[in-house]
Formats: structure tokens, sequence, C-alpha cells
């Protein structure tokens, strides 16, 4: 595997349910992000972690609670959400130490019944 | 309150010509810009960057033009090629030490053959 992959690629879950979204960063990167991207909207910064800590949390509510092992992986746990959190969620990695490019997976396509 | 606006939903352009993207935004403290390419079912790819102390920045095909006067920035695709078709974003990113990068809502251009 190379660059950034997430899994799954679809995931059709209850508002009662519990989830995870795993991403997993093959470059070598220190950086990495979770991005929301809902229809007609832009792409929106979720959390952000460099070297396994949490440095941003941009006001995400308590139902998305994000995890990060180790600089390789990156995981989002679903639980209780709403129809409205329906999206694309997007994983990211970048080197870090501003170094400005940001590589992404493909995403995974959330709908929340 | 968006800080990164694409105004213009979508392109058409004859294969061969110029196509040009258009970005404005609205905080003066955004220190990097960049743009990305995004086919469907695909994650975001890195295109071109400039830094804010720049006006221009060329990569084979692509520009990037800077004004900070105007708080714009266009992407020159030249010559277009039916390869290009795809949804391009626009982002900065907000400098001070972040990593954050901000987002336009994004702009399909179509190449036509």
């Amino acid at each position: 595997e190379t660059g950034v992959t997430q899994t799954p690629r679809h995931l059709v879950m209850g508002m009662t349910n519990k989830k995870s979204l795993k991403c997993e960063q093959h470059l070598g990167h220190n950086a990495m992000y979770w991005y929301k991207q809902s229809a007609k909207k832009p792409l929106e910064l979720m959390f952000v972690y460099n070297f396994k800590e949490q440095t941003e949390n941009n006001s995400v509510p308590s139902r998305f609670s994000p995890e990060c092992p180790n600089s390789s992986h990156l995981f989002l746990h679903l639980h209780t959400l709403q129809p409205e959190d329906s999206a694309l969620y997007l994983c990211a990695s970048s080197q870090g130490g501003l170094v400005e490019e940001q590589f992404f997976g493909p995403g995974t396509r959330l709908t929340v019944l | 309150d968006q800080q990164v606006k694409q105004n213009s939903p979508s392109l058409s352009v004859q294969e061969g010509r110029i196509s040009i993207l258009n970005c404005d935004y609205t905080n003066s403290m955004f220190d990097y810009f960049l743009w990305y390419k995004k086919y469907p079912a695909e994650g975001p790819t890195f295109l071109i960057s400039i830094s804010s102390i720049k006006d221009k920045n060329e990569d084979g095909r692509f520009t990037v033009f800077l004004n900070k006067s105007a708080k714009h920035l266009s992407l020159h695709i030249v010559p277009s090629q039916p390869g290009d078709s795809a949804v391009y974003f626009c982002a900065a990113r907000v400098g001070g030490g972040s990593e954050k990068l901000v987002f336009g809502k994004g702009m399909k251009l179509t190449v036509n053959p």
C-alpha cells in the first residue's frame, strides 16, 4: 500500500450505532488530519495530530472522537451521530513542521440514517 | 463566514485553450496558498502552491498568480487537456505556526476535446 488509505470507503449507520473510521499513511509523515466535506460546502478541518498529539480541535462535537495511536494511524470513533453528520470524511497527512502539502486519502462516504 | 471563496462553481473550456480558475480570500494573515485537484471517488491531490511573499509560481502547464492587494489568486492551465477535467480547490494556510488549511468550495473544470 502506498500513500494514504482509508477504510471503510462507504459506511451506513443508524443514529444509535458505534463505528470507527480508519486511516493509515505509508509516507513517513508526522502530522495527520481529519476533514469533513458536506454537500456543497468547503472541506472543514476537524482535528490535527502532530507526533501523535492532538494540536487542533476545530470545535467538533464530542460524538466524534479521534484517536492517534502512532504517527501512521488515525481513527475517528463515531457514536450517536445525527443525519446531518452524513458527509465525506477525508484523512490527510503531511510531513509536519510547517511543510504545506497535505496528502489525502480517498475518503469514507458516511450515511447516517 | 467563508474566508476562501471560489465564486464560480464550474468552468468549461476547449482542449488546448487556457483555463483560468479564480479564488478570493479575506484573511490577510494567510501565508501560503495551495491548489488541489480532485477526481471522483478519490481524495484531493496537491497541484501547486505559492508563498504569500511571491506573486507567481510556475510548474509546467500550471501557473499560480497571487495579488495580495486584491486578496486574489488564480490558477492558469495552458494548454488545457481533457485529463485536467476535475474539481479544483483553492486552500490557504492560516499561518502563525498553524498547519490549518482553509478550503474553498471547489470549482468543476471540464475540458472538452
